[in-house]
């Protein structure tokens, strides 16, 4: 089945900074990999999501990469402010029916310091 | 974008108690469902997939009569966690797929169960 794994675990940068979370996915078969934002006790939140056919999407301050060949993608959050201070999941899935299903990182504890 | 609830919220059980978790697609139907579940600081782990009209598909490790999935309409599918003890104490969250093929998963509040 797939494997996604994510980094850095923890990442802590000064407000204003870029932070970059990169994950790898090993089933050259998932087409769809979304970008969550989790704060404690709540539901994951989608924040961005880019499809195989596509290298690279950006909204506002949050974009994400996408290498199929070299099977990884990453997430890029500029100019970053205290409130992106939040548990970032990355998860990869391949598309229709059951296999919707979704593997997620490990994710990574982000921390913007005023 | 679509809405998915779960009921309760929060719940505290003894430990050898079943508890029932609900998880209602509130303005889409929903043929498929997930059930995760999430330990302190861990991600979200696939326990099994729910299936309207038919069983559900359960991942490697989890187990099925220990952790019963129905789904029974195309809104509602059901988690119940039998005689639940202390290591059953986690985060669960259900989550349903957009129609049409387009991916993106919505996903419920979740429900924090305590066993004592």
């Amino acid at each position: 089945g797939e494997n996604v794994e994510q980094h850095p675990s923890t990442l802590s940068v000064q407000e204003g900074d870029s932070a970059v979370i990169k994950c790898t996915y090993s089933d050259s078969a998932s087409n769809y990999f979304p970008w969550y934002k989790q704060e404690l006790g709540k539901r994951p939140q989608l924040i961005i999501d880019i499809r195989s056919n596509v290298g690279e999407k950006k909204d506002q301050r949050i974009a994400v990469t996408l290498n199929k060949t070299a099977k990884h993608f990453s997430l890029h959050i500029t100019e970053t402010q205290p409130e992106d201070s939040a548990v970032y999941f990355c998860a990869a899935s391949v598309g229709g029916g059951s296999n919707y299903k979704l593997t997620f990182g490990k994710g990574t504890l982000l921390t913007v310091n005023p | 974008g679509a809405v998915v609830s779960q009921h309760p919220s929060r719940v505290i059980c003894k430990s050898g108690t079943s508890v029932k978790i609900e998880c209602r697609s509130l303005d889409f139907q929903a043929t498929t469902m997930f059930w995760y579940r999430q330990f302190p600081k861990q991600s979200l782990m696939l326990m099994a997939t729910s299936n309207e009209g038919s069983k559900a598909t359960y991942e490697q490790g989890v187990e099925k009569d220990k952790f019963l999935i129905n789904h029974a309409s195309l809104t509602l599918s059901t988690l119940t966690v039998t005689s639940a003890h202390p290591e059953d104490s986690s985060f669960y969250i259900c989550s349903a797929p957009s129609s049409g093929g387009a991916n993106e998963q919505f996903f419920g509040p979740g429900t924090r169960l305590t066993v004592l």
